[in-house]
């Protein structure tokens, strides 16, 4: 049974900071993984999608890093800002589904302190 | 302009009530979802259906059916509301499973 994990479960950092938030998963038989953030009473905004034949994807400020073999996933966030506030949750895409039943952690909580 | 929209956004009702959310998405999709959020904030799948078919069906009580009249529209009933329901719902979609967008949340507080 595929397990996500992230650790840590809360972390704070000084503005301009770079936020390094890991991801990892048991079983590394994935069609792909998924990064998303939680604001407070809001909905999850999809920030990045690798594939299991992507190492990274790149959007902005941000940067997904993806080791299968290994079962980890980083996401990188340069220079964070106090908007980078949230929580950041991971979700993998088992191989072996057909449509999309994500497995998701537990997430980590972001503090961005001006 | 959204995406995916659920109404309503917050749901107050009394222990065995029976309550229905609506989801509907503009994205042109043909795969909708129902997550549901614990109160520990973990994430976990109840449904999904592809192009009005239901193919995730997650141990799930019977009182939770849902029902998609069309690719752009899922909804959830739930029947005789219990306290442990009480939780946020939300509503995803995607094409044949891939960049998953989800909605803004219902809130739905058993009292």
């Amino acid at each position: 049974k595929q397990e996500v994990t992230q650790i840590p479960a809360a972390l704070s950092v000084p503005e301009g900071e770079n936020l390094v938030l890991n991801c990892s998963f048991t079983d590394s038989a994935i069609y792909n993984l998924q990064w998303f953030r939680q604001d407070p009473g809001k909905g999850l905004t999809s920030l990045l999608l690798i594939q299991s034949s992507q190492r990274e994807q790149t959007s902005g400020r941000l940067n997904a890093s993806l080791d299968k073999s290994s079962g980890r996933s980083t996401l990188y966030i340069a220079a964070s800002q106090p908007g980078d506030s949230a929580t950041y949750l991971c979700a993998v895409r088992p191989l072996s589904d057909s449509w999309g039943k994500l497995q998701f952690g537990a997430g980590t909580q972001v503090v961005v302190t001006p | 302009d959204t995406a995916v929209s659920q109404t309503p956004k917050y749901l107050v009702t009394q222990m065995g009530n029976d309550k229905s959310i609506k989801c509907e998405q503009n994205l042109g999709h043909d795969t909708m979802y129902w997550y549901k959020q614990d109160s520990k904030k973990f994430l976990k799948i109840m449904f999904s259906y592809n192009n009005k078919e239901l193919i995730i069906n997650e141990t799930v009580p019977n009182r939770f059916s849902p029902k998609s009249p069309d690719k752009a529209h899922l909804n959830l009933h739930i029947n005789s509301l219990e306290l442990g329901d009480s939780a946020v719902y939300f509503c995803a979609s995607s094409h044949r499973g891939n960049e998953q967008f989800f909605g803004p949340g219902t809130r739905l507080t058993v009292l």
